[in-house]
């Protein structure tokens, strides 16, 4: 069964590093997402990704994150500067053109120090 | 803005039924879902409602009324492998497809 893959699973950074997050969705999937879950919160929506551009984005999802689908399959988060808030998991999602679910992918624990 | 309701943990005993309740207020409602999270594990997800009425999948069945704001996730014959996180989650109608979620009940299924 196809599924999301990301990696790396865990991320350890020092805060004002930057980060970058990846993604591979499931490939004949058209929406893409990430989504972030601080510990022992809910999961939050960050930015949706269509046709190869960003077609929404939360408030959280400001000047110091971007998105990018560099080539056919992969799909990244790239978090810029980043601070200790930042440390979350965070899960990518994809969804085909019409349809009711999106598939969350396992996750990237960051750990920002 | 968006917001849900859900009670935040129930128990109950395997064989048992659980109902979990959601309430939500949002402009642009398209649909609910609810996802199943297990401690470390990604959302995975369960049901969508779009229409009032139920959907039953299985040992689990979802319900909506879209004039009362209202669903809920109804889990029949529980298993011990159904203790998780279960998080409704409302589809609005915005170009982004986003999903917004509720935070979350804890369920735990005892012996």
């Amino acid at each position: 069964e196809p599924e999301v893959t990301q990696t790396p699973s865990h991320q350890v950074t020092q805060m004002g590093q930057e980060v970058i997050l990846r993604c591979v969705p499931i490939s004949n999937h058209l929406y893409f997402y990430w989504y972030r879950q601080i510990l022992g919160q809910k999961v939050e929506f960050l930015v949706s990704f269509y046709n190869n551009e960003i077609s929404e984005k939360s408030e959280i999802f400001d000047d110091q994150f971007s998105v990018e689908r560099p080539d056919g399959s992969n799909f990244t988060l790239k978090i810029r500067s980043t601070k200790l808030e930042d440390s979350a998991m965070y899960f990518c999602a994809s969804s085909p053109l019409l349809g009711n679910e999106q598939f969350f992918g396992p996750g990237t624990r960051l750990t920002v120090l | 803005g968006q917001s849900l309701e859900q009670p935040s943990e129930v128990t109950a005993v395997e064989g048992a039924i659980v109902q979990i309740n959601c309430t939500y207020q949002t402009s642009g409602f398209y649909g609910l879902s609810w996802y199943q999270q297990h401690d470390g594990g990604a959302p995975t997800f369960l049901s969508y409602n779009a229409l009032d009425g139920l959907e039953e999948t299985g040992r689990f069945s979802s319900f909506l009324s879209r004039s009362d704001s209202y669903g809920y996730l109804l889990l029949q014959e529980l298993q011990m492998k159904d203790s998780a996180s279960y998080f409704c989650a409302v589809r609005d109608r915005t170009a982004g497809n986003k999903l917004t979620f509720g935070g979350g009940t804890r369920v735990l299924v005892k012996p």
